[in-house]
């Protein structure tokens, strides 16, 4: 089946720090990978896409590339700020199942002044 | 746009009894889905809806749980009767097209059924 798996959290660091959330998945056919933002008290926010391999999503300052070879999708930034602080969670989708988005976990970021 | 809205917010209720949450999607978007998201299982898709017609339901628990688009702006997501491992905070998620990038989801109804 299909599946998502993030690294655990809470990841703690300061300002300005650099932040790296690993995701790999599983996938029965060619997904599309996202990266999804929740912040306090609010639903989920899409952050980026790739829908192909070796695409890179970028907003916000975060990036991730589509790795098909190690069947990864990791979200980076180079500097966090404190408004960074929230919960990340890495998603796929089939073509074929677009309305079923396969989320991870979920991964905690605290961001300290 | 005021984007999805649900309510209500917070609900608790005992084990028993029946649990109605409210969603209306943003104006013009064609799909509706609800989600759930527990430690346990992390997020997980209910049922979604196009055209206010239930496509995909696989995700429905059981047949306690039920979800209802009666029109365009709004739709429900039931249990009855409820149990306490059915709280968990519930997430209704609108999208005008058939892509994931232009999903949009509510804040969540965060149930706690004792």
């Amino acid at each position: 089946g299909n599946s998502v798996t993030q690294m655990e959290g809470p990841v703690t660091l300061s300002e300005e720090a650099f932040l790296t959330i690993n995701c790999t998945y599983t996938a029965t056919g060619y997904p599309s990978l996202f990266w999804y933002v929740q912040y306090p008290g609010e639903g989920l926010q899409l952050l980026l896409k790739a829908t192909k391999a070796d695409d890179k999503g970028s907003n916000k300052g975060f990036e991730a590339t589509y790795r098909k070879e190690t069947t990864s999708f990791h979200l980076e930034k180079g500097s966090v700020q404190v408004s960074d602080s929230a919960v990340y969670f890495c998603a796929l989708t089939l073509t074929d199942s677009w309305g079923k988005l396969q989320f991870g976990a979920g991964t905690q970021v605290v961001v300290t002044p | 746009d005021a984007g999805v809205i649900q309510s209500p917010r917070h609900e608790v209720t005992e084990m028993g009894q029946e649990v109605t949450l409210r969603c209306k999607p943003i104006s013009g978007h064609d799909y509706l889905f609800w989600y759930r998201q527990t430690m346990m299982r992390g997020l997980e898709l209910l049922i979604y809806f196009n055209n206010n017609v239930p496509i995909d339901d696989s995700g429905m628990p059981e047949d306690r749980f039920s979800a209802k688009m009666p029109n365009a702006s709004f739709s429900t997501l039931k249990i009855q009767p409820s149990e306490p491992r059915d709280s968990a905070v519930y997430f209704c998620a609108s999208s005008p097209t058939a892509t994931n990038e232009k999903l949009f989801f509510g804040s969540g109804t965060q149930l706690s059924v004792l």
